[in-house]
């Protein structure tokens, strides 16, 4: 049992370059979620996906489109890279709909765009 | 707009020591999570906290969730160098539907010196 996983772990980029992180998880959750997480600003919500089918819009959505290709994998595209695009992208997924509300995180990307 | 302050953001002590870190809000919380992110990795979960006035305890760590289900503690109890790293509390607010979204504190980070 996996949890979240997250490819690739390691990207470098230059400015104008498009890349697609991924992430799959096998615990059966509905939702999944794509944070971003910059030093002092904590883990910022850039998209979800509620239910297999749909995806919304986070609190900084710019920039960013996602897939959600069926209920495992949930995939985030950056399509013309920008340096203020440096950051931790995190993955996370979560047993949907209730009302204990916890997520469970994948190990990260490190994205750096020069 | 619904906020969690964490505080400290920075905490920085020796070995055996007992610390305690807050979370606050002016909203009221259907659940509340605590994450802890070592340095490379995703965060993990640690407790979830449902109920006014809920107090649970894993090892060392003490977690209380406020009457009033708007506020929440850790406790560390001598602390060790293995407590090292950010904590994070988070929050499941019932106005975000069955979107299972939370909303994260800007966390703590702890540092315990041998």
């Amino acid at each position: 049992n996996a949890g979240v996983t997250q490819t690739p772990k390691f990207q470098v980029l230059k400015t104008g370059q498009s890349m697609t992180l991924q992430c799959a998880q096998d615990m059966n959750h509905n939702s999944m979620y794509w944070y971003r997480q910059d030093p002092g600003m904590g883990l910022r919500l850039i998209y979800y996906s509620a239910s297999e089918g749909t995806t919304d819009k986070g609190e900084v959505p710019n920039g960013y489109n996602v897939s959600r290709l069926n209920k495992r994998e949930f995939s985030l595209r950056l399509e013309s890279a920008a340096p203020s695009q440096t950051s931790v992208y995190f993955c996370a997924s979560s047993e949907v709909p209730g009302t204990i509300y916890e997520q469970y995180f994948g190990p990260g990307t490190r994205l750096t765009v020069t | 707009t619904q906020l969690l302050e964490q505080s400290p953001q920075f905490l920085s002590i020796q070995e055996g020591e007992n610390l305690t870190v807050y979370c606050n809000s002016s909203s009221v919380f259907s659940s509340l999570q605590w994450y802890r992110q070592e340095p490379g990795e995703g965060p993990v979960l640690l407790v979830t906290v449902v109920t006014g006035g809920e107090v649970k305890k894993l090892k060392r760590l003490t977690f209380q969730f406020g009457d009033a289900r708007k506020d929440s503690s850790l406790h560390i109890t001598a602390a060790q160098p293995g407590d090292t790293g950010l904590y994070l509390c988070a929050g499941g607010y019932r106005g975000h539907g069955n979107t299972g979204k939370l909303i994260f504190g800007q966390g703590t980070t702890l540092q315990v010196k041998p």
